[in-house]
């Protein structure tokens, strides 16, 4: 079965240490997206790409987040600097049109400490 | 802005007995989808069901099926012949234009054996 990749899986740093999250989106989804995952503010979506353009990122923190996407295989989500209440879990997703279910990865669990 | 409530943040189920989700959601589109995503321990996010507003048979996947009242703008899930294994989280979500998925609060679904 294709898969999204997300890379690490884990992730423990200090505050104000750049954080890069890594996502392989399934090879023929055109669009990617990132959510944020805590106990207070549950699955809300941060940024999200269409054909490698950006079309959304208006829920992130613009000072301190950036989303690219790179090539086709590869979306990145980074932090810098990063603080402790950006600890989450987050989640990458790759789909084709809003007919079809997302696809998620198995997320990255951020703590900074 | 759209919005999904899951008004029941916790559920318990004996097992092989029959258990069902609530779910709501407001908007102002007339053609969207909705999905419910399980999320166990592990983490992952799977999905479990989709519903195309268009159609007004209701979606069902073997013990999984909703019950979708579009006036109502209601998208229950009902899990038949509970199994252990169906313990999890339980998202219910809707595709807004442009793919972007608005997720629910979650509703924790526990099931005794």
């Amino acid at each position: 079965d294709a898969r999204v990749t997300q890379t690490p899986r884990h992730k423990v740093t200090e505050m104000g240490q750049e954080v890069t999250m890594r996502c392989q989106p399934i090879l023929g989804h055109n669009t990617v997206f990132w959510y944020r995952q805590t106990m207070m503010q549950g699955l809300e979506l941060l940024a999200y790409f269409r054909n490698r353009a950006p079309l959304d990122d208006s829920g992130m923190p613009k000072d301190r987040f950036s989303a690219e996407m790179p090539d086709a295989t590869l979306a990145t989500l980074k932090i810098q600097p990063s603080e402790p209440r950006d600890s989450a879990v987050y989640f990458c997703a790759s789909g084709t049109d809003r007919r079809q279910p997302q696809h998620f990865g198995d997320g990255t669990r951020l703590s900074i400490l | 802005a759209q919005t999904v409530t899951q008004s029941q943040p916790e559920m318990s189920v004996q097992e092989a007995e029959t258990v069902t989700l609530s779910c709501t959601y407001d908007t102002s589109e007339s053609d969207y989808y909705l999905f419910w995503y399980k999320q166990p321990p592990s983490r992952q996010m799977i999905l479990v069901i989709r519903q195309e507003a268009y159609k007004q048979q209701n979606a069902t996947e073997n013990r999984f099926s909703v019950n979708f009242q579009k006036a109502a703008k209601s998208f229950s899930l009902k899990i038949s012949d509970s199994q252990l294994g169906d313990a999890a989280m339980y998202f219910c979500a809707y595709n807004t234009s442009g793919s972007r998925l608005t997720f629910g609060e979650g509703t924790q679904l526990t099931v005794n054996p």
